[in-house]
Formats: structure tokens, sequence, C-alpha cells
């Protein structure tokens, strides 16, 4: 029963150092999404998936890459961290399955990560 | 682009009142909605999703309202309890593109016992 896993769930960087969040996901999912939440500014969307193979650039996407090599896998990358990203990022999955109106996302409990 | 307002930002209120959370959205074009709580250093717990063609949801002692046309949700707790206390988010997933959640930015709530 394990939902939407994200490790690690903690984690200090130092500026320039780089690094990857992974995202798992056992509802066999086809949408995958990166949300990072800041305090006055709620959660943004950072990069999304539709399906394997695919990605797709959300609200906020600089200084982000990410990819979906595996359905069940979405993996956020830091190539050369910032204090600006100092966050806590959540990932979340959702069907495609129809009524999409009755298909909730579905979040993992978030990665904190400061950037010092 | 969709917005997301919740108001109030921060409510304190005695354990045992009933109370109303506030949630008003700018585009109509939703597949739905969904309430979530949020504990201090914790992840998001959906409490209640309401389809686009639902006016209302229930759960306990919650229930949480939607109108569509006007933008606007409720979420209804009846007798509070100190356990209540917590940060509630609404969000809509909408129909274009990501059909990502866009979030309101919370209503802190407190409990008084």
């Amino acid at each position: 029963n394990a939902g939407v896993t994200q490790t690690p769930k903690f984690r200090v960087l130092k500026t320039g150092q780089s690094m990857t969040l992974l995202c798992a996901q056992d509802m066999n999912h086809e949408y995958m999404y990166w949300y990072r939440q800041d305090p006055g500014m709620g959660l943004r969307l950072i990069h999304y998936s539709v399906g394997e193979g695919t990605t797709a650039k959300g609200e906020v996407p600089d200084g982000y890459n990410v990819s979906r090599l595996k359905k069940q896998n979405f993996l956020l990358g830091l190539e050369s961290a910032a204090p600006s990203q100092t966050s806590v990022y959540f990932c979340a999955s959702s069907s495609a399955g129809a009524p999409r109106g009755n298909q909730p996302q579905h979040f993992g409990d978030g990665t904190r990560l400061s950037i010092l | 682009k969709q917005e997301v307002t919740q108001i109030p930002a921060a409510l304190s209120v005695p354990e045992g009142e009933n109370l109303v959370l506030n949630c008003s959205f700018t585009d109509s074009a939703i597949y739905n909605l969904q309430w979530f709580r949020q504990d201090p250093g914790k992840g998001l717990t959906s409490l209640l999703l309401i389809q686009s063609s639902q006016r209302e949801q229930t759960s306990g002692r919650l229930n949480a309202s939607l109108d569509k046309s006007s933008g606007r949700s409720t979420l209804y707790i009846a007798a509070s309890q100190p356990g209540d206390s917590a940060t509630y988010l609404c969000a809509v997933r909408e129909v274009q593109g990501a059909q990502k959640l866009v979030f309101g930015q919370g209503t802190r709530l407190t409990i008084n016992p």
C-alpha cells in the first residue's frame, strides 16, 4: 500500500552541487507531476509527464530537468543547485482514466531540500 | 490563467464550533476540486474530491460544496476538535494542458481547547 514514495526525505546541498530526487508510484498511473512548495507561494508545478518517455515544462521549470524512463518512476534533477531552490518538493500522480473528474492526484510525503 | 484564492488565510476558533473555509477559482473549466489537509512539516492528505458535475461531498464531520458557475467551494467542519488544527488547501484540476492542480495558498486553522 505504498502509493507515491519520494526519496530522499531530507537533503542539504551546497551551492553548485547536483542531485536527483526520485519519485516512485505503484498505482500504474499515467500522469506524474513535480511541485515545489514555498511560503507565501503555495504549490507550483515544475515539470510533468503524461506517460513513459514524455515530459513537459510547468510553471517554474528553470534550473530543473526531469526524466521518465519507466512508467512508475519520475526523476527530478538539479544540475547546479542554487539557494533559490531551497524548498519542499512534492511528487504526485494520477490516472488518465475516465471520468477524469473522478481521478484524484495522489501525493508523496515530500522532500525537504536546503541549498546553502 | 487559473487562480485559486482561499479566505481567510488564518482562522482561530474555540473547540466545538462549526466553521467554514472558503475557496474561489477564476476559471470554471475544471475536472474536479480537491480539499487537502497539511500538518506542519508534513505532506498533503486528501480529504475530499468533488467532481465538476457534483454539488457536494461528505466525509464524517467534513462537508465540501462546489458551485462551479460562481467559482466557489466551501469546506464545512462540524464540531471542531483540536486535532483539526492544520493548514487546509483547496486545488482545482485543470481541463487544459497538463491537467495539473492549481492550489490556493491555504487557510491555517487553529482549534483552541
